[in-house]
């Protein structure tokens, strides 16, 4: 059964506090790995996918990056309105149908400080 | 500009009442979904449609339905059925086939009493 972990489960960073937050997974037969970003009461804003090993990403303040067991986000000097709770799903197999299952972590809870 | 509409945002119900969610998108796509989201927990899948009168049952499709009879449009009723009805119900919508992104729409928080 496909697996997605992420953490840590909160983190709370000062203005222009670089850090990194962490999804890894088990799958078997990656077919994609998606970074989503949601605010309170929205639904999720897609913002990377990720298909192999060693792919990076750029968007702005936030830099996903891939390994054969994990992926994180790096985000750069945040700003305050990087605030949000992000989320990491991976896509495995279709197992047969052309819908490869989705497997999304709990997410990370980001909350930057001014 | 071309997106997911989920209505209504809130939605209050009895227990015992069946209750439809909206879902509508002007992006073309071929397949749509339904998830939903409890506190603490990752998204879970309850149906999906890949392609216009058909549907397939997710993780949790007990005390669900779904319908696909346009491309644009796959309401989920929740039916009297579902044992745990109250959450946040996330409809979404992707080109279809590998590794294609899912755009989710912003959802309808269902309350049961």
């Amino acid at each position: 059964e496909d697996q997605v972990t992420q953490s840590p489960e909160a983190l709370r960073l000062q203005e222009g506090e670089s850090s990194s937050l962490n999804c890894s997974y088990t799958v078997s037969g990656l077919r994609g790995l998606f970074w989503y970003r949601q605010d309170p009461g929205k639904g999720p804003e897609f913002l990377f996918t990720l298909y192999s090993a060693g792919e990076e990403k750029e968007k702005e303040r936030l830099k996903a990056t891939l390994t054969k067991k994990e992926s994180f986000l790096h985000i750069t000097a945040p700003k305050p309105e990087d605030s949000a709770t992000y989320l990491c799903a991976v896509q495995g197999p279709s197992g047969g149908t052309s819908y490869g299952k989705l497997t999304f972590g709990q997410g990370t809870i980001l909350t930057v400080h001014p | 500009d071309g997106g997911i509409t989920q209505s209504p945002k809130y939605l209050f119900r009895k227990e015992g009442q069946n209750v439809t969610l909206s879902c509508e998108q002007n992006l073309n796509h071929d397949a749509m979904y339904w998830y939903r989201q409890d506190p603490g927990q990752g998204l879970r899948l309850i149906y999906y449609s890949q392609i216009v009168n058909d549907f397939q049952k997710g993780d949790i499709a007990e005390g669900y339905s779904v319908s696909r009879e346009k491309k644009e449009s796959f309401p989920l009723t929740v039916t009297s059925a579902q044992k745990n009805p109250t959450a946040f119900y996330l409809c979404a919508s992707s080109i279809g086939g590998s590794g294609s992104p899912l755009h989710f729409g912003n959802g309808t928080r269902l309350t049961v009493t």
